[in-house]
């Protein structure tokens, strides 16, 4: 089935670093999804994106959805400890399921 | 965000015994439930979607008569365990999301740890 590559599968940076993560897909999307999760706990919906080219940021966060509507990305600007998680992406064409990636599990440095 | 909430957040029951894992949008009609699992640090695993008023559909590998799920309302789904075993012991999510659109979004639970004994 429909699978999403996420990269880096994980990292580990110093606190104040700036982080950037990506998801490809082999298919057309319409919708991209950024999620957090911490542990323990469901995944949260960070950002939402919905149009190719479009960069939408939620505070240290920004997200684009790329212009071949294959991949998305996303960074975190100036990290603090409370980053520490696993970022899912999700993608969709309309009229379909989300696809989730493997997730991106970010680690933070004091 | 929508809420979606899940409930038990955790339970301990003793193999054999079946389980019942309640899972509500609580701010908007869910169209569609999904119900994931998820092992220690890995990544979530669709085990079955299921639209209200329909049977779920199940992922392949996944026994539907293990796993009984049931959408009866726009609000809420359940998922049970069924006899359950120490295997079973898992990170279970329940997802949401409203009626199709352009501008659909996927909302989680807050998940339930199920450990069988």
């Amino acid at each position: 089935g429909q699978q999403l590559n996420q990269s880096p599968q994980s990292m580990f940076i110093q606190e104040g670093e700036d982080v950037s993560m990506n998801c490809t897909s082999s298919s057309i999307f319409n919708t991209w999804l950024w999620y957090k999760q911490d542990p323990g706990e469901g995944p949260v919906l960070l950002i939402a994106l919905y149009k190719a080219g479009e960069l939408t940021s939620n505070g240290r966060l920004t997200a684009q959805f790329g212009i071949t509507r294959k991949d998305s990305f996303l960074n975190i600007s100036a990290s603090i400890p409370s980053d520490v998680g696993i970022y899912f992406c999700a993608g969709r064409e309309y009229g379909q399921n989300f696809v989730f990636g493997p997730g991106t599990r970010l680690s933070v440095l004091p | 965000g929508a809420v979606v909430s899940q409930h038990p957040s955790w339970v301990i029951c003793k193999s054999g015994t079946s389980v019942k894992i309640e899972c509500r949008s609580l701010d908007f009609q869910a169209t569609t439930m999904f119900w994931y699992r998820q092992f220690p640090k890995q990544s979530l695993m669709l085990m079955a979607t299921s639209n209200e008023g329909s049977k779920a559909t199940y992922e392949q590998g996944v026994e539907k008569d293990k796993f009984l799920i049931n959408h009866a309302s726009l609000t809420l789904s359940t998922l049970t365990v069924t006899s359950a075993h120490p295997e079973d012991s898992s990170f279970y999510i329940c997802s949401a999301r409203g009626p199709e659109s352009s501008y659909n979004e996927q909302f989680f639970g807050p998940g339930t740890r199920l450990t069988v004994l």
